[in-house]
């Protein structure tokens, strides 16, 4: 069964501070892959995904991950945190077999906190 | 355009009992998944439905049942509630491979 693994649980970072969070997921085959956001009191966001193409994509609020396909990882980045980055981060994947929507399966996420 | 909605927000039942939750997906989408979040960990996939029938499942036993209506919109029953039932139950609505996430309906069994 695939499972997406993040092996950071709890970061606290200052501002301004790089942030790297790691994410790994186990299935050899074609992957689509996801960053979502749950800040306190709201419901998940997408950050940025990956489906094919360029291994480096950038989505909202200065996000980035990069894909590497040889080491089954999607780690997230940001070059400099802000307080309001503090939130619940979560990693998920999609295998592509159906070529339609399929289920998410997700990591048990990073919480991060961002002290002033 | 109003995003994916959930309700009720909130629910209070007891063992044994069971309850009904309802999504209405993003005007477009056709694709409804459930999924469970318990505290401190990431969700987790119920089922899926499309085109009023359930696509996927899994593993959740047979006392979370789904439907899906003509206009895409969704409930979730769970009968015989027990403790471990209490948890963040999250809709959320799709076209294609993006799903966009409702705020949830938090459970609590007691």
């Amino acid at each position: 069964a695939q499972s997406v693994s993040q092996h950071n649980h709890h970061v606290i970072l200052s501002e301004a501070a790089s942030l790297e969070l790691g994410c790994n997921y186990s299935y050899g085959g074609t992957v689509n892959l996801f960053w979502y956001v749950q800040y306190p009191g709201q419901h998940l966001q997408l950050l940025l995904k990956y489906f094919s193409g360029d291994p480096l994509v950038k989505g909202i609020k200065g996000f980035e991950a990069e894909f590497i396909k040889s080491k089954f990882s999607f780690n997230l980045r940001k070059p400099s945190v802000q307080w309001s980055d503090t939130a619940e981060y979560f990693c998920a994947v999609i295998i592509d077999y159906t070529g339609t929507a399929s289920k998410l399966t997700f990591g048990t996420g990073t919480r991060l906190q961002v002290t002033l | 355009d109003a995003g994916v909605t959930q309700s009720p927000t909130h629910l209070i039942k007891t063992r044994g009992q069971q309850v009904t939750l309802r999504c209405s997906p993003k005007s477009g989408h056709d694709t409804v998944s459930w999924y469970q979040q318990a505290l401190g960990q990431g969700p987790q996939f119920i089922f899926q439905y499309y085109e009023e029938e359930e696509r996927q499942r899994g593993n959740f036993p047979d006392r979370f049942s789904g439907h899906q209506f003509p206009n895409y919109s969704s409930e979730l029953n769970v009968n015989a509630l027990l403790l471990g039932d209490s948890a963040l139950y999250l809709c959320a609505s799709s076209k294609l491979h993006e799903q966009f996430f409702g705020p949830g309906t938090r459970l609590t069994v007691l």
